[in-house]
């Protein structure tokens, strides 16, 4: 089945650990995304990749890292969290980065509270 | 900056009522259109979507959208809802700008509510 997958889906941290939020996709995409859903905002784009070993930031990537060393997976990396990021956070994927047909896949999202 | 406006942020609708969500984008150049629903407690998918041709879109579960390029609009409808589409509703916008042409403008949401 096609499908991008996250883990965890919850996590509770506190302040200051470092935590990874993976994620993974097996339809062979080249452009890779992560997003941030906050109540009223809406989803804002964190981090984007348009292939391996490219990457670039979105509207909101402060706090964030993220690396893309395989075309399958674009784990998304917070280095100190703190209790602004706690949010839901949904990775998606599409064949490429492309104004073309293209429709973005998005996985089940994962939520985070940073205490 | 390009943005998108959902100007209905909470509708509460009976059962067998009609449903018309707006969806503003501020970009004034060729764009692709998207609306996403989000039920309770799941991920996004998609309902439909606007990249040329006809402006009346028809999505999945009896969901359509008409494209209005003079209005920068891109209205969600239909005709009578069910308890079942109690989801929370997002327009998004593709526009070609920057460094990538894949980047989705989301609007706020709309919580919809339907009561049966």
């Amino acid at each position: 089945e096609a499908q991008v997958t996250q883990n965890p889906r919850y996590l509770i941290t506190v302040t200051g650990k470092k935590l990874t939020v993976t994620c993974s996709q097996n339809m062979n995409h080249e452009y890779m995304s992560w997003y941030r859903q906050d109540p009223g905002l809406g989803l804002r784009q964190i981090y984007y990749s348009m292939n391996v070993e490219v990457t670039d930031k979105g509207d909101v990537p402060e706090g964030y890292k993220v690396s893309r060393k395989e075309k399958r997976n674009f784990p998304l990396i917070l280095e100190s969290p703190s209790p602004n990021q706690t949010s839901l956070y949904f990775c998606a994927s599409s064949l490429r980065d492309s104004f073309s047909y293209n429709e973005q896949f998005f996985g089940p999202g994962t939520r985070l509270t940073v205490l | 900056a390009q943005s998108v406006s959902q100007h209905n942020h909470h509708v509460i609708l009976s059962e067998a009522a009609s449903l018309e969500l707006g969806c503003n984008y501020s970009y004034g150049g060729t764009v692709n259109l998207f609306w996403y629903v989000q039920y309770p407690g799941q991920h996004l998918q998609l309902l439909l979507k606007y990249f040329s041709g006809d402006p009346l879109v028809k999505g999945i579960k009896g969901f359509e959208a008409e494209f209005i390029k003079s209005k920068f609009s891109f209205n969600l409808r239909k005709p009578s809802v069910q308890w079942s589409d109690t989801a929370e509703y997002f327009c998004a916008v593709q526009a070609p700008y920057g460094g990538a042409t894949n980047k989705l403008i989301f609007g706020t949401g709309t919580l919809l509510a339907v009561q049966p």
